[in-house]
């Protein structure tokens, strides 16, 4: 089936800290794993992704991990400043879902406390 | 850098009104979707078209409809809109042929009274 459980939903987190939000799948088939930032008033943009071939992928300050086995994948932010402050979506990608489709996470409402 | 637009950031309508909401992409995608934004519910997938006057529904249809003429432009129908279809709507694009990658424009809140 389609599902993609993310956790927490909200987050807060001293500025500089790290922060952690996971997601878990329920297709094994699912192989493309994107992260989305949605800024106040603005669509959701995407950060990073990865596909199920790689193990972890990492940009700057922000990382991506997946586990197959468990099905689960998770985004990692360091030095966490206060423009990280948004709300997170995960998604995930399955070729039995036809026509790239993504099924998307609840969403995580991160703060980053100054 | 790609650029999806929405006709409008603010819309109120009233309960059984026929409501258009337009996207337009300009980047040649082949895939454009229509999700709703809901608070603890994420984005639904609604509507989603791989290529002109092709559609395919998503997870939640019912009520809506969509029409895609023109290979830059995806519209979602509201045939008899209801309070319960008040809602943050999201159109997005992707290339296709492979390229999984979603860009979103900036949504339409919508408020039927």
């Amino acid at each position: 089936g389609e599902n993609v459980e993310q956790h927490p939903s909200t987050l807060s987190v001293q500025e500089g800290d790290s922060a952690v939000i996971k997601c878990t799948y329920s297709d094994s088939a699912s192989n493309y794993f994107p992260w989305y930032k949605q800024e106040l008033g603005k669509g959701p943009q995407l950060i990073i992704d990865i596909r199920s071939n790689v193990g972890e992928k990492k940009d700057q300050r922000i990382a991506v991990t997946l586990n197959k086995t468990a099905k689960h994948f998770s985004l990692h932010i360091t030095e966490t400043q206060p423009e990280d402050s948004a709300v997170y979506f995960c998604a995930a990608s399955s070729p039995s879902w036809g026509a790239q489709k993504l099924v998307f996470g609840q969403g995580t409402r991160l703060t980053i406390n100054p | 850098d790609v650029k999806v637009t929405q006709s409008s950031r603010y819309l109120v309508k009233r309960t059984g009104e026929k409501v258009f909401l337009e996207c337009v992409q300009d980047m040649d995608h082949e895939n454009m979707f229509w999700y709703r934004q809901d608070p603890g519910l994420g984005l639904r997938l609604i509507y989603f078209s791989y290529d002109v006057k092709m559609k395919e529904k998503g997870d939640i249809p019912e009520g809506y409809s969509v029409s895609r003429e023109k290979k830059e432009r995806f519209s979602l129908i509201l045939e008899s809109a209801s309070t319960n279809q008040t809602s943050m709507y999201l159109c997005a694009s992707s290339p296709g042929t492979g390229r999984h990658e979603q860009y979103f424009g900036p949504g339409t809140r919508l408020t039927v009274t």
